[in-house]
């Protein structure tokens, strides 16, 4: 398994404004990933942060809207830009210490006003 | 395309006793892996179980179990002697072995409350 961490934990912020999510994973792993998590809802994939490469997007999630950075094979950001109230969400991010299995950090709660 | 689909959004059950709950996914694939997490009220997201599509013999872990029947495409899980900690959002997912991308296909979820 692994041991995920993300700062900040939770936030409010001001519409217009941007907040930088850290995720920091105790091994190092090939795959991570960030989700976002709508009140009562499921989890969507945003994108997959690729170490040394551009981050791959799902369809829907843009990079100059949520623009990802992977430094090296145990950290991760992501930025949530020029917020609105529906970008509101909790934010979790993944790694993939195996190929196939999947461990979750404690996720970020954003509310934007 | 994969979907998972979890019919039953609340379920509840009564400490100490048993609940099943259901899931079944679609997928042209031979060669997958099968998960339930679990999401508690601190929004946590943690494995509980994992299947291997390969591997006829259900899952188990300590007080849970899956009944994954490859054929029909389900995949429950069973809570035994069910602990007011078991109250959770339950999700259900599914990836493809053969995917370079790693992408993970969840369900909707199913709410269980363990009543005292």
């Amino acid at each position: 398994s692994a041991v995920i961490s993300q700062k900040p934990s939770r936030d409010i912020c001001q519409r217009g404004t941007s907040l930088t999510i850290q995720c920091q994973v105790d091994s190092q792993v090939t795959m991570m990933f960030w989700y976002r998590q709508q009140p009562g809802q499921s989890l969507t994939l945003i994108a997959t942060a690729n170490q040394g490469s551009e981050a791959t997007y799902e369809s829907g999630f843009v990079i100059d809207k949520f623009p990802i950075s992977r430094p090296n094979l145990t950290f991760s950001t992501l930025t949530v830009s020029n917020m609105s109230p529906e970008d509101s969400s909790i934010y979790l991010c993944s790694a993939a210490v195996r190929q196939e299995t999947q461990y979750f950090g404690p996720g970020t709660r954003l509310l934007v006003l | 395309a994969q979907t998972v689909t979890q019919s039953q959004p609340e379920m509840s059950v009564q400490e100490a006793e048993t609940v099943t709950l259901s899931c079944t996914y679609d997928t042209s694939e031979n060669n997958y892996y099968l998960f339930w997490y679990k999401q508690p009220p601190s929004r946590q997201m943690i494995l509980v179980i994992r299947q291997e599509a390969y591997k006829q013999q259900n899952a188990t872990e300590n007080r849970f179990s899956v009944n994954f029947q490859k054929a029909a495409k389900s995949f429950s899980l069973k809570i035994s002697d069910s602990q007011l900690g078991d109250t959770a959002m339950y999700f259900c997912a599914f990836i493809d072995r053969g995917s370079t991308l790693g992408r993970l296909y969840f369900g909707r979820g199913t709410q269980l409350t363990v009543w005292p």
